[in-house]
């Protein structure tokens, strides 16, 4: 089983501040996704990373994948009300089965 | 999020009976995968399927559930005689047929299931 632990588990800030979360394993992923998932609503894709070291950004948000390929961060810029949700990210191992990290909740208040 | 269908969006039933939860995948997308969130958690993967056939159903309780995607309509999540412990939203997800590892998935909106 290959366990994503993310950090941190809950994050409440203001809006216009900065924050990084963070996905990390012991083991080394093939590619990495970044999901949000709002309340009521399924994930849906950020992101996938797939080279050690690979840096992307959308928009305000500023993805990175370590270069040892076990980790990966999640920076937001000055964040606003419609960040607000849950953080998720996911690999797949060399089967078939997509793993899901614990998720940050993330609440940017007005 | 709107290209995979679930349904019913919620579903409440009483201790003991079944609970079937559909999914209609995206347009080509012949891979279907099903997982189960419990609140301010993440996805617990349960089984994966292609047409006609389970791929991967280790995440699965292996007593009352079930899953099916026949070669004609949904993928079936079926939970037969439910408890309490069933409570949870179940979330399927699709991939096109060429998926690799680096395949996203782009899930449905869940069912949310309710044991009275």
């Amino acid at each position: 089983t290959q366990l994503l632990e993310q950090s941190p588990q809950f994050l409440s800030i203001q809006e216009g501040e900065n924050l990084t979360v963070y996905c990390n394993s012991s083991s080394v992923f093939s590619s990495l996704q970044w999901y949000r998932q709002e309340p009521g609503e399924g994930p849906v894709l950020l992101v996938t990373v797939v080279t050690g070291g690979e840096v992307k950004k959308l928009k305000r948000l500023t993805f990175q994948f370590g270069d040892a390929r076990k980790d990966s961060s999640l920076h937001i810029t000055a964040a606003q009300p419609g960040d607000t949700g849950l953080y998720l990210c996911a690999s797949r191992n060399t089967g078939n089965q997509f793993y899901f990290g614990t998720g940050t909740s993330l609440t940017v208040i007005p | 999020n709107a290209g995979v269908m679930q349904n019913p969006r919620h579903l409440v039933r009483r201790r003991g009976q079944e609970a079937r939860l559909r999914c209609s995948p995206m347009k080509g997308h012949s891979h279907v995968y099903w997982y189960r969130q419990l609140p301010e958690e993440g996805l617990k993967f349960m089984v994966y399927l292609q047409k006609e056939n389970i791929i991967d159903e280790s995440g699965m309780p292996k007593e009352r559930f079930s899953a099916e995607f026949p070669k004609e309509g949904p993928s079936i999540l079926r939970i037969q005689q439910v408890v309490r412990g069933d409570s949870a939203a179940y979330f399927c997800a699709s991939s096109p047929t060429w998926g690799g590892a680096n395949q996203p998935q782009h899930f449905g909106d869940g069912t949310r299931l309710s044991i009275l």
